[in-house]
């Protein structure tokens, strides 16, 4: 089991820019997660995917979208990235059994929007 | 008031010290308590859970108490392995998880 991975790893845009981060879990889990951690500010929430088919905004959603392609898939828009997006990106993942709510995370992804 | 709280340290103590890190949640509705440990540029990754009875995992234990609304982390015989960050979570029914700032241990020989 790979359990959850995340690529890019490392990400650099320039002001404006686009792009997708990937998400994908192998442990048949319901529920997906995108979390962006900041030094002093700890792990925040962007969206959240309780089920597949199911997306909801986290503490900090602006300038973010998000699509549950399948059980499996979580990704992660920035449409016109900003420099205030600078950030480590995690995915996560929890929902394997009842009552289980332990999350798992990727590695993370370091984007830098200059 | 954060949800939750924690001492952000630096905790710096020698091989073999104890080691104890607090944590306060402002929701009474939570469910669930978790340690999570963060090595540097890594991902989190789940230590332990708490449960009211307090619970032991080697030479970590953890204590909930409900009523202070305070959750603890003791580690024995600290090691140079065990420098990390450690995030104190709560969840409450239905809702994702919420991680405290989490308390930085750095353990020398």
């Amino acid at each position: 089991n790979a359990g959850v991975t995340q690529t890019p790893k490392f990400q650099v845009l320039k002001t404006g820019q686009s792009m997708t981060l990937q998400c994908a879990q192998d442990m048949n889990h319901n529920s997906m997660y995108w979390y962006r951690q900041d030094p002093g500010m700890g792990l925040r929430l962007i969206y959240y995917s309780a089920s597949e088919g199911t997306t909801d905004k986290g503490e900090v959603p602006n300038g973010y979208n998000v699509s549950r392609l399948n059980k499996r898939e979580f990704s992660l828009r920035l449409e016109s990235a900003a420099p205030s997006q600078t950030s480590v990106y995690f995915c996560a993942s929890s929902g394997g059994g009842t009552g289980e709510v332990e999350q798992y995370f990727g590695p993370g992804t370091r984007l830098t929007v200059t | 008031r954060k949800e939750v709280e924690q001492d952000p340290g630096p905790f710096n103590v020698p091989e073999g010290a104890t080691v104890a890190f607090n944590c306060t949640y402002s929701n009474s509705a939570s469910q669930s308590f978790f340690w999570y440990r963060q090595d540097c540029r890594k991902e989190p990754k789940l230590l332990m859970s708490v449960y009211s009875s307090g619970n032991e995992d080697g030479r970590f234990t953890a204590q909930l108490n409900r009523a202070s609304q305070y959750i603890s982390l003791l580690i024995r015989d600290s090691k140079l392995s065990d420098s990390a960050t450690y995030l104190c979570v709560v969840n409450q029914a239905g809702t994702a998880l919420i991680f405290g700032k989490g308390t930085t241990l750095s353990v020398s020989s």
